[in-house]
C-alpha cells in the first residue's frame, strides 16, 4: 500500500469547517483513499473512502485532486465530539479480502469551543 | 443494531501467565481482524479470518500468539506466557465489504 503523509496536529473552532489534508504522491491507479478516525479510548471508526471522484456522506466530504496525489477530508461543521486522531490510508481495493488496515501517525484534530 | 463487542474490557495479568481475549463480530460479517495498538502508536495487524478459509497469520509477532474463530463467528485471541511488551490495546474488527467495524478493544496490562 502507498504511504501517506499527514500533519501531526490541527486545531479547529467549533462550528467551523475542519479541512484535513493528506499527501499520497505514490498512489497507484487501483488504490482507494480511505479515512478513519479514532476518538480517545475507542476503536477506529470508518468515515469515508473514494477512488478519484469527490465523495460526500453524512459524516464528511472527501476531495481528491485530479492527479490523485493528495486529498482533503472536510468536516463541514466541526463539533467537540469530532476531536480525534484522523487517519488517511490508501488501499489496493474496496473489497475486504485480506485488506488489513495499517495506520500511521494520523492528524490529531482538536476542536475548541 | 449490535456492533462488535470484546471482552474483557480490561485485563491485568502477571508476566508468564496465559490470557484469552474474546471478540463477538457483527452477525453475518465474514471477515474478522485482530489488531493491537500500543500507547500512542498506530494500528498493528495481527491475524485475519475470512469465512472458512485458512487464516492469515502473517502479523502474529511470535508463536506465543494464536487465534481461533469458531463457527465463523466468535473469535478468541490467546497469548501464552505473556511478556511486558505484550501490554497494549487489542482491537477486533469485522467486515462484510469495504468498511471495517471495530470493537472497543481490550486493554491488556502485563505486570
Amino acid at each position: 500500500d502507498a504511504k501517506t503523509t499527514q500533519p501531526p496536529s490541527m486545531d479547529c473552532a467549533e462550528g467551523r469547517a475542519a479541512n484535513l489534508p493528506c499527501n499520497h504522491s505514490t498512489i497507484s491507479g487501483n488504490e482507494y483513499v480511505y479515512w478513519y478516525r479514532q476518538i480517545h479510548s475507542q476503536g477506529p471508526q470508518y468515515i469515508i473512502h473514494g477512488l478519484k471522484n469527490n465523495e460526500t456522506n453524512e459524516m464528511a466530504s472527501l476531495i481528491i485532486t485530479e492527479d490523485r496525489k493528495s486529498s482533503t477530508l472536510i468536516l463541514p461543521h466541526a463539533t467537540l465530539r469530532d476531536t480525534a486522531v484522523y487517519y488517511c490510508i490508501v488501499r489496493v481495493s474496496a473489497n475486504n479480502a485480506g485488506n488489513m488496515l495499517t495506520f500511521g501517525g494520523g492528524t490529531r484534530l482538536m476542536v475548541k469551543p | 443494531g449490535a456492533g462488535v463487542s470484546q471482552s474483557p474490557s480490561n485485563k491485568v495479568t502477571e508476566k508468564g501467565k496465559d490470557v484469552e481475549l474474546r471478540c463477538d463480530p457483527i452477525s453475518g460479517h465474514t471477515a474478522l481482524y485482530w489488531y493491537r495498538q500500543s500507547l500512542g502508536q498506530g494500528l498493528e495487524f495481527l491475524i485475519y479470518f475470512q469465512g472458512n478459509s485458512a487464516p492469515d497469520k502473517s502479523g502474529l509477532p511470535s508463536d506465543r500468539f494464536s487465534a481461533e474463530r469458531t463457527g465463523g463467528s466468535v473469535s478468541t485471541l490467546t497469548i501464552q506466557r505473556t511478556q511486558q511488551e505484550d501490554s497494549a490495546v487489542y482491537l477486533c474488527a469485522s467486515s462484510e465489504y469495504y468498511e471495517q467495524y471495530f470493537g472497543p478493544g481490550t486493554r491488556l496490562t502485563v505486570t
